[in-house]
């Protein structure tokens, strides 16, 4: 069975640019998370989308967009880019609150 | 609120030696606990973890964790360190109030030396 699978594995765009990344879940798991890795601010909890709705948000401002499509899969868009924005962002999915499961993340570098 | 505490940023041990990895809780219910590792520049794999069954959880590769609800403790650990467990270990605590939104620990680096 396949895991959480995300698209594209890096990604360099130039401050001010429009990044987009996208992330499949499990088969059967109608949950996904997004999750911000940068350097020396651990894992902080971006979004979270269950049956094509928005549930949670982090502590991010309304730049960081993204949505669930029919078929679970999702995507995070992360407008007018900042060099902080540079980060592994990582995306789980999981079923009516049961464990979550990562994908191998994106690697996005803003220069 | 739910939170983790790691108490320890950096762990070094020898091949072959015990590993210890601590991790505190704070949470109003019953929680669920994982520990997750992260190999360099890979993603988040689950290790174990505590769902208010068993107390002495076995995951992978030779870990195992104890709940310990009067210690309000979840302690990562392992016999015996193999080179491939340097990584980094992060404790996690599930908000079930928030569809298992997963709160994470600062991490524990492990280093293992031969």
């Amino acid at each position: 069975e396949a895991g959480v699978t995300q698209s594209p594995t890096h990604l360099i765009k130039t401050r001010g640019q429009q990044a987009t990344l996208r992330c499949s879940p499990i088969s059967g798991h109608t949950s996904v998370y997004w999750y911000q890795q940068a350097l020396g601010l651990g894992l902080q909890f971006l979004l979270w989308y269950d049956e094509g709705e928005e549930r949670n948000r982090g502590n991010f401002p309304p730049r960081f967009s993204g949505r669930q499509f029919p078929n679970y899969s999702s995507e995070l868009n992360v407008n007018a880019l900042e060099l902080e924005d540079s980060a592994l962002y990582l995306c789980a999915s999981g079923y009516s609150g049961n464990t979550i499961y990562f994908g191998e993340g994106s690697w996005l570098t803003v220069v | 609120a739910q939170s983790v505490t790691q108490l320890d940023s950096h762990v070094s041990v020898s091949e072959g030696t015990p590993v210890l990895l601590r991790c505190n809780y704070s949470s109003s219910y019953s929680p669920s606990l994982f520990w997750y590792v992260q190999h360099p520049n890979k993603g988040l794999q689950l290790l174990l973890k505590y769902t208010s069954a068993a107390t002495l959880v076995k995951g992978i590769n030779g870990f195992e964790a104890e709940f310990k609800k009067s210690e309000t403790s979840f302690h990562l650990t392992k016999p015996s360190a193999h080179m491939s467990d340097a990584a980094e270990y992060f404790c996690v605590v599930s908000d079930r109030n928030q569809g298992g939104k997963l709160i994470f620990g600062q991490g524990t680096e492990l280093s293992v030396k031969p």
